[in-house]
């Protein structure tokens, strides 16, 4: 079964700080892997997309990359502000029949930055 | 933008009622989920839904059932509600492939007494 894991659970940085949140997960073979943000008590807002075939994608500050052979991805986050603070979710799509629809969520890492 | 709308932020209903929750997605999305998020357990499946009428359990389906009628509403109906199904609900819509991201809407706090 997959399994999703972010580490740390929380993180805590000063403002105008780089970071990188990490994710890793337990089988390779997956169709792309989906970044996102949660605000407290809010839905879950899509970050970036990498489908299996690329190695990174970039939004503005954000730049996510994917190393399938070592099941990781992290999350980059240039020059951090404190309206950057939330949970960040990792979610992998599984190439396998009867679950190729379904996501499997990470548990997120709690992100304050402090200003 | 895609947007997934749900009928409700916040729910307070009574053990034993029958509960209905909506979604709506504007964007002719094929595939539509219901989700719930509970602290230390992260995000389980309940149901999906790839075309109208049709849907598939997710891994937590139990006191649970769905309906998607047409293709822009999915809704999540608990028949008998309990206490242990007080929890943040969301549901999401993509595109019918497996390639393509998932939207999720704002989600209902709902509490069961």
């Amino acid at each position: 079964k997959q399994e999703v894991t972010q580490i740390p659970a929380a993180l805590s940085v000063p403002e105008g700080e780089n970071l990188v949140l990490n994710c890793s997960f337990t089988d390779s073979a997956i169709y792309n892997l989906q970044w996102f943000r949660q605000d407290p008590g809010k839905g879950l807002t899509s970050l970036l997309l990498i489908q299996s075939s690329q190695r990174e994608q970039t939004s503005g500050r954000l730049n996510a990359s994917l190393d399938k052979s070592s099941g990781r991805s992290t999350l980059y986050i240039a020059a951090s502000q404190p309206g950057d603070s939330a949970t960040y979710l990792c979610a992998v799509r599984l190439i396998s029949s009867g679950s190729a629809r379904q996501l499997t969520f990470g548990s997120g890492t709690q992100l304050t930055v402090l200003p | 933008d895609v947007k997934v709308t749900q009928s409700s932020r916040y729910l307070v209903k009574r053990t034993g009622e029958k509960v209905f929750l909506e979604c709506v997605q504007d964007m002719d999305h094929e595939n539509m989920f219901w989700y719930r998020q509970d602290p230390g357990l992260g995000l389980r499946l309940i149901y999906f839904s790839y075309d109208v009428k049709m849907k598939e359990k997710g891994d937590i389906p139990e006191g649970y059932s769905v309906s998607r009628e047409k293709k822009e509403r999915f809704s999540l109906i608990l028949e008998s509600a309990s206490t242990n199904q007080t929890s943040m609900y969301l549901c999401a819509s993509e595109v019918g492939s497996s390639y393509n991201e998932q939207f999720f809407g704002p989600g209902t706090r709902l509490t069961v007494l």
